[in-house]
C-alpha cells in the first residue's frame, strides 16, 4: 500500500548491529527500485537503488536485495549508528515517471 | 543536500485561500515531480512535468495546479483551500525518466497548516 503514518512498524536495534529492513512492492511488472531515507521533518533522501535486471546491490554499509518471485525487497544496513535513525521507504516505478512508496518502517538505533 | 530547493518552507493560511508553492529542481533535470505527504497517506505522487510539459497526473484534485516554467522551476498552486490539505508537500526531480535517468531527488518540503 501506500500509506504511512502514526503506525509505522518499528526496528530497534542496537548501535553497531546490522539492520534489515524489508518490503513487499505491489507490481510484478516493476522494473526500477529506491530505498529513500526520511528523517524527521526532512525530504526524503536517496540511499541506493536496483534495477529489475539484479538482484543485489551494494552501496557503502548498506545493500539492497531483490527477489522478484516474492516480490520482496530488503535494506540491509551494516555496522547501524545513531545517525541512521529514520523513516525508511522503498519505491517501485514501472512507468518511469511514478514512484509508489511502500508503507515506512522506522529504525531506531539503541547506543 | 539534494540540490533541489522549495520554498517557502513554512506555510500557514486559512481555508478557502490559495497558496503557490515553488521548486527549482536539481542542475541539469528536466523532469519535476510533486508529492503530498500526510500523516494518514503516506506519500502521494502529484502530478510530473518533463521540460516545460506534463506527463503525467497522480491523485490531484480539481483545485490543485501546476506549472513548468522555460527555466525548469514548477510552481504548485493550492486553491480553495480545506483543512484537509494540511500536509507536507515535496518536489522531486529527475534527469530524464524515458533514457534511464529515473532516479528522483527530493526537496526539502512544504509544511503548508491550513487553519
Amino acid at each position: 500500500g501506500e500509506s504511512v503514518g502514526l503506525h509505522l512498524p518499528t526496528l530497534s536495534v542496537q548501535e553497531g548491529d546490522n539492520s534489515i529492513i524489508n518490503c513487499a512492492y505491489s507490481n510484478s511488472a516493476s522494473d526500477y527500485f529506491i530505498w529513500y531515507k526520511q528523517e524527521s521533518g526532512k525530504g526524503p533522501q536517496f540511499i541506493i537503488d536496483i534495477r529489475s535486471n539484479m538482484d543485489k546491490r551494494q552501496g557503502q554499509r548498506v545493500t539492497v536485495l531483490l527477489n522478484k518471485t516474492v516480490k520482496h525487497l530488503s535494506l540491509q544496513i551494516a555496522a547501524t549508528q545513531p545517525g541512521d535513525s529514520a523513516v525508511y521507504f522503498c519505491a517501485e516505478t514501472y512507468s518511469s515517471y511514478k514512484l509508489i512508496f511502500g508503507s515506512g518502517t522506522r529504525l531506531l538505533v539503541r547506543p | 543536500d539534494s540540490g533541489v530547493t522549495q520554498t517557502p518552507k513554512h506555510l500557514i493560511t486559512a481555508t478557502g485561500q490559495r497558496v503557490t508553492l515553488r521548486c527549482s529542481p536539481r542542475s541539469g533535470d528536466l523532469s519535476v515531480y510533486w508529492y503530498q505527504q500526510s500523516l494518514d497517506q503516506g506519500l502521494q505522487f502529484l502530478i510530473q512535468y518533463y521540460n516545460g510539459e506534463e506527463r503525467a497526473k497522480g491523485n490531484i484534485l480539481e483545485r490543485f495546479s501546476a506549472q513548468q516554467f522555460p527555466d525548469l522551476h514548477s510552481e504548485l498552486n493550492l486553491s480553495s483551500l480545506e483543512l484537509g490539505d494540511s500536509a507536507l508537500y515535496f518536489c522531486a526531480s529527475s534527469v530524464d525518466p524515458t533514457s534511464g535517468g529515473e532516479t528522483q531527488y527530493f526537496g526539502p518540503g512544504t509544511r503548508l497548516l491550513v487553519l
